[in-house]
């Protein structure tokens, strides 16, 4: 089945650890998104990539940092620098970024702090 | 800049009652509005979507009718179940801009 797949589900980090929360897609989309979600805050958007080698900040990107070496993957790194690490993470991915593009989500990443 | 802006939740319905939750939206162009719905656990789905003016988007008994002389999307049902219990998000995406913009939404309770 197609579909987006984020792993691990849940994901603890010690302070001043780097962790990366995988992100693959088989759907052949060329947009992959990354987005925090917060209680009471809705989706904000960290990251997203139009094309391979290619990715852009979002409205949260201080803390984090992405690659795209490959179109089916867009792993998220959340540094020692982001200090409130705590939320629920989600990858998403869309065939284009038109006005129209729907959305597809995996079922996210649950990261605490220990 | 556009915004999206849902009504607070928890909303709390008994099975069968009528569901409406509000959204309106700040665009300075023509955006395309969706709903889009996260059940426990999960990822966001898209539940339905309208592209243009007076569109109405419908999927499983929900309906949203894209009303821009009042810049709103409301999301309604004739008569909730309890699998309907999720939490809701409106959002709008606008023709001069890569991103998809969310509401904070909405968590949905009903109750058997």
């Amino acid at each position: 089945d197609g579909g987006i797949t984020q792993s691990p589900k849940y994901l603890f980090r010690k302070e001043g650890q780097n962790v990366t929360l995988s992100c693959e897609q088989n759907l052949n989309h060329d947009a992959m998104y990354w987005y925090r979600q917060d209680p009471g805050q809705g989706l904000r958007l960290i990251y997203y990539s139009q094309i391979v080698n290619d990715f852009q900040k979002g409205d949260i990107a201080e803390g984090y940092s992405v690659s795209r070496e490959k179109k089916e993957s867009f792993p998220l790194t959340v540094t020692s620098a982001q200090k409130n690490p705590t939320a629920f993470y989600l990858c998403a991915s869309s065939w284009g970024t038109g006005v129209n593009e729907k959305l597809f989500f995996g079922s996210g990443t649950q990261l605490s702090v220990l | 800049g556009n915004s999206v802006t849902q009504m607070e939740g928890p909303v709390t319905l008994s099975e069968e009652a009528f569901l409406t939750i509000n959204c309106t939206y700040t665009a300075t162009g023509y955006p395309s509005l969706f709903w889009y719905v996260q059940y426990p656990g999960e990822g966001l789905q898209l539940l339905l979507k309208a592209t243009k003016a007076d569109d109405k988007g419908s999927n499983k008994g929900f309906e949203a009718t894209y009303r821009k002389e009042t810049t709103s999307f409301h999301l309604e049902k004739g008569s909730v179940q309890v699998s309907d219990s999720a939490v809701y998000f409106c959002a709008l995406s606008e023709r001069r801009d890569d991103k998809i913009i969310f509401g904070k939404g909405t968590r949905l309770h009903i109750l058997p």
